[in-house]
C-alpha cells in the first residue's frame, strides 16, 4: 500500500533562517506530487506541485522554492524565512497523469516563524 | 480567490443529528470532492462525484451535485462525537499532466455527545 511521509512535524524558526521540509511517498511510482499550505482556519493554498524529477511548478510566487531530487522525494525550502510563511504545510501525492486528481495527504508539517 | 467556498463556516449539532454543509464554485469541473481534516492532521480523501453525476453515497455519507447551481452538498447522517472535523470541498479543473485540485476554505463541524 502507498504512505506519504513528512517530517518535522512541528518547527519554530526565527526570521531570517533557512527551511527545509522534506515529503516522500512509498508505494507508488512516477506521482505527481504537492504542496500545500493551509493558513489558521483556512483553506489549503497550492504552493508547487510536480509531474516528474526536476520539474517543478510554482503556483504563488513567494520566497519558497521546491526540489524533486528523486521520484518519490519532494522538498520545500527557504533560503530566508518571513513571518508571513508561518502556517501549516501540507505534502501530497495522486496519480500520474490519469484518475481522479484525488490526493493523498501527510500529516504536515507546522511551521511557527518568530 | 477560492474556486470551492463551504457554507457555513461552523456547525455545532447534537449526536444522532444530520449535518449538511454546502459548497458553491464557479468554472466547470471535471469532478468535485469532498475532504475531512481532524484538527492539526493532514485532509482524507471522503467522496468523489465526477460532473455528470447527481448524487453518490458511501457509508453515512451522501453527496449532490448541481452542476446548473455550480453547487455541492455534502450530507452526514446520523452523526457521531467522532465526526467532528473541518470538511473541504475540492474542485477537479484538470490541467496538463497534473490534476489540481481547489480547496474551499472549509466547514467546522462540531458534534456534541
Amino acid at each position: 500500500s502507498q504512505t506519504i511521509h513528512q517530517w518535522p512535524a512541528t518547527l519554530v524558526q526565527p526570521v531570517g533562517s533557512p527551511l527545509s521540509l522534506e515529503c516522500t511517498v512509498e508505494g507508488t511510482s512516477n506521482p505527481n506530487l504537492y504542496w500545500y499550505r493551509q493558513a489558521a482556519g483556512r483553506g489549503l493554498q497550492l504552493l508547487f506541485y510536480s509531474v516528474g524529477i526536476g520539474q517543478i511548478s510554482s503556483e504563488v510566487p513567494q520566497n519558497l522554492s521546491a526540489s524533486r531530487p528523486q521520484d518519490r522525494q519532494f522538498i520545500l525550502s527557504s533560503k530566508k524565512l518571513l513571518l508571513s510563511d508561518s502556517g501549516f504545510y501540507l505534502c501530497a501525492w495522486s496519480v500520474l497523469g490519469g484518475g481522479t486528481g484525488e490526493l493523498f495527504f501527510g500529516e504536515g508539517s507546522r511551521l511557527t516563524v518568530l | 480567490s477560492q474556486q470551492g467556498e463551504e457554507d457555513p463556516q461552523a456547525l455545532s449539532i447534537q449526536e444522532g443529528e444530520n449535518a449538511t454543509m454546502n459548497c458553491s464554485y464557479k468554472t466547470s469541473i471535471n469532478n468535485l470532492q469532498w475532504y475531512r481534516q481532524n484538527s492539526g492532521r493532514g485532509l482524507v480523501h471522503l467522496i468523489l462525484i465526477r460532473s455528470n453525476e447527481r448524487e453518490k453515497h458511501s457509508g453515512r455519507l451522501r453527496v449532490t451535485l448541481d452542476t446548473s447551481k455550480k453547487s455541492s452538498s455534502l450530507l452526514i447522517t446520523a452523526s457521531r462525537a467522532a465526526d467532528t472535523a473541518s470538511y473541504f470541498c475540492a474542485t477537479d479543473m484538470a490541467s496538463g499532466s497534473a490534476r489540481q485540485l481547489t480547496f474551499g476554505s472549509g466547514t467546522q463541524l462540531t458534534v456534541l455527545p
